[in-house]
């Protein structure tokens, strides 16, 4: 399973956009990327998947170069509600038996 | 969108009892399903995989004789906790795989061990 490697933390200020960025060097042709948010006390939330160039949907933007080494969530306009941990997860997607590795994730801090 | 469900939400047992979390789909069949523990500030680490019909496959250090799964039907499976020390208080959370591979997550279960 490809590792992946994001900032422990980050802040930021309401209305900000917010770009985190996370590591997956080995990651493999027939894994995708997804992103999940979590708040304390609670399980994962899924906000977006891709596997390579550009996806966006109402919540978030993520970025993946050619090379797929690396990927950035990109969150518009972030909110008091936006601090949460945020995870990169890379892993296939095709026989639905293997389970997807958590990384350290990254905690952000949104400020008024 | 599917869901995936974990009740109860949070419990609080004493030293040595034994305590069952359950992991339901709601809307789609789960032929795996995957436990997670997280403790305070850290990640999730994933604990086991439950195979309907089948034998749990557990991850390195994990003791599946403490952790036992059984995962009965295509929409459950239960995680027990036996013999319950404060050690084991933590935050549980299940995970299913919908039927594109996208990995939906239960709300979380959280034991407190006395």
């Amino acid at each position: 399973l490809a590792k992946t490697t994001q900032p422990i933390s980050m802040d930021s200020y309401e209305g900000q956009e917010v770009n985190i960025t996370c590591s997956h060097n080995n990651i493999a042709t027939n894994d995708y990327i997804t992103w999940y948010q979590q708040f304390p006390s609670q399980g994962p939330r899924f906000i977006i998947q891709g596997y390579k160039t550009k996806v966006t949907n109402e919540v978030a933007s993520l970025f993946i170069p050619a090379d797929r080494k690396s990927s950035t969530l990109s969150l518009p306009r972030v909110s008091l509600s936006d601090t949460a941990v945020y995870y990169c997860l890379v892993g296939d997607m095709d026989t639905g038996r293997r389970a997807l590795t958590f990384g350290s994730g990254t905690r952000l801090q949104v400020q008024p | 969108g599917a869901v995936v469900s974990q009740h109860p939400s949070w419990v609080i047992c004493k030293s040595g009892t034994s305590v069952k979390i359950e992991c339901r789909s709601l809307d789609f069949q789960a032929t795996t399903m995957f436990w997670y523990r997280q403790f305070p500030k850290q990640s999730l680490m994933l604990m086991a995989t439950s195979n309907e019909g089948s034998k749990a496959t557990y991850e390195q250090g994990v003791e599946k004789d403490k952790f036992l799964i059984n995962h009965a039907s295509l929409t459950l499976s239960t995680l027990t906790v036996t013999s319950a020390h404060p050690e084991d208080s933590s935050f549980y959370i299940c995970s299913a795989r919908g039927m594109a591979g996208e990995l939906f997550f239960g709300e979380g279960s959280r034991l407190t061990v006395l």
